[in-house]
C-alpha cells in the first residue's frame, strides 16, 4: 500500500498570509500509463463531504478559488492557500488514486492565528 | 446536475449489520467506478472499497475484508454498501464518491451509530 503523509498535522495562518500544506508519498505518485501525478487534495469542514480542491497534482477543480495552488512531483507534493480567508479553516487531506487501495494522507488542520 | 442521495442515519446495535445506499442521479451508475470512504468521529478518511457498477466486481481494503460487501442494482441507478459485525469503533459517517480517475462527486454521507 502507498503510504500518505501529511505536514504539519496543524497549522495556524494569520488571515491574509499563506498556508503551505506538505503532502509526501512512500512511492512515486507518477503513472506511466497516464503520464500524470496521481494526486488529489480534498478540503474537509465538519458536517459536509470532503470537497475536491486540486487533481493530478496541480489541476484546480471548476469553481475552486484560485487562492489554492498544488504543486510537486515524484513523490513530494503540496497544497498552498495563498491568502487565508476565514472561510478557509478546514482539515485538508491529500489521496493519490496511482493503486488500489486508494490512500489518504492523516489530515492538516489548518486555524486562524 | 449529477449528484449522489445517500440514505438516512442509522443507529445499530453491536453485532448486527447496516446497509447504506447511494443513488445516482444526472449520470448513469454504471458509467463509472463508485467507491465508500468513511470517517469516524475525530478521525481522517478511510477508504473501504469500490465497486464497478457495469459488472459488479468489487475491491476491499483488507481492513474489512470479509465484513464489507459492495453491491448495485442497474435498474435503481443505486449502489449499497453493507457492513456486518458492527462494532462501535464502527461509528461512523460512511460517504459514496464516483471516480473519474479522482474523486469528483461525494454524497453527503450517512451516519451509522453503533450503540449497545
Amino acid at each position: 500500500d502507498i503510504v500518505m503523509t501529511q505536514s504539519p498535522d496543524s497549522l495556524a495562518v494569520s488571515l491574509a498570509e499563506r498556508a503551505t500544506i506538505n503532502c509526501k508519498s512512500s512511492q512515486s505518485l507518477l503513472h506511466p500509463s497516464t503520464n500524470k501525478h496521481h494526486l488529489a487534495w480534498f478540503q474537509k469542514k465538519a458536517g459536509q463531504p470532503p470537497k475536491l480542491l486540486i487533481y493530478w497534482a496541480s489541476i484546480r477543480e471548476s469553481g475552486v478559488s484560485d487562492r489554492f495552488t498544488g504543486s510537486g512531483s515524484g513523490t513530494n507534493f503540496t497544497l498552498t492557500v495563498s491568502s487565508l480567508q476565514a472561510e478557509d479553516v478546514a482539515v485538508y487531506y491529500c489521496q493519490q488514486y496511482s493503486s488500489d487501495p486508494r490512500t489518504f494522507g492523516q489530515g492538516t488542520k489548518v486555524e486562524i492565528k | 446536475q449529477e449528484r449522489l442521495e445517500q440514505s438516512g442515519a442509522e443507529v445499530k446495535k453491536p453485532g448486527a449489520s447496516v446497509k447504506v445506499s447511494c443513488k445516482a442521479f444526472g449520470y448513469t451508475l454504471t458509467d463509472r467506478h463508485l467507491h465508500w470512504v468513511r470517517q469516524a468521529p475525530g478521525q481522517g478518511l478511510e477508504w473501504m472499497g469500490r465497486i464497478d457498477p457495469s459488472g459488479g466486481g468489487t475491491l476491499y481494503a483488507q481492513k474489512f475484508q470479509g465484513r464489507v460487501t459492495l453491491t448495485r442494482d442497474t435498474s435503481l441507478n443505486t449502489a449499497y454498501m453493507e457492513l456486518s459485525a458492527l462494532r462501535s469503533d464502527d461509528t461512523a459517517v460512511y460517504y459514496c464518491a464516483k471516480e473519474i480517475w479522482h474523486f469528483v462527486l461525494w454524497g453527503r454521507g450517512t451516519l451509522v451509530s453503533v450503540s449497545s
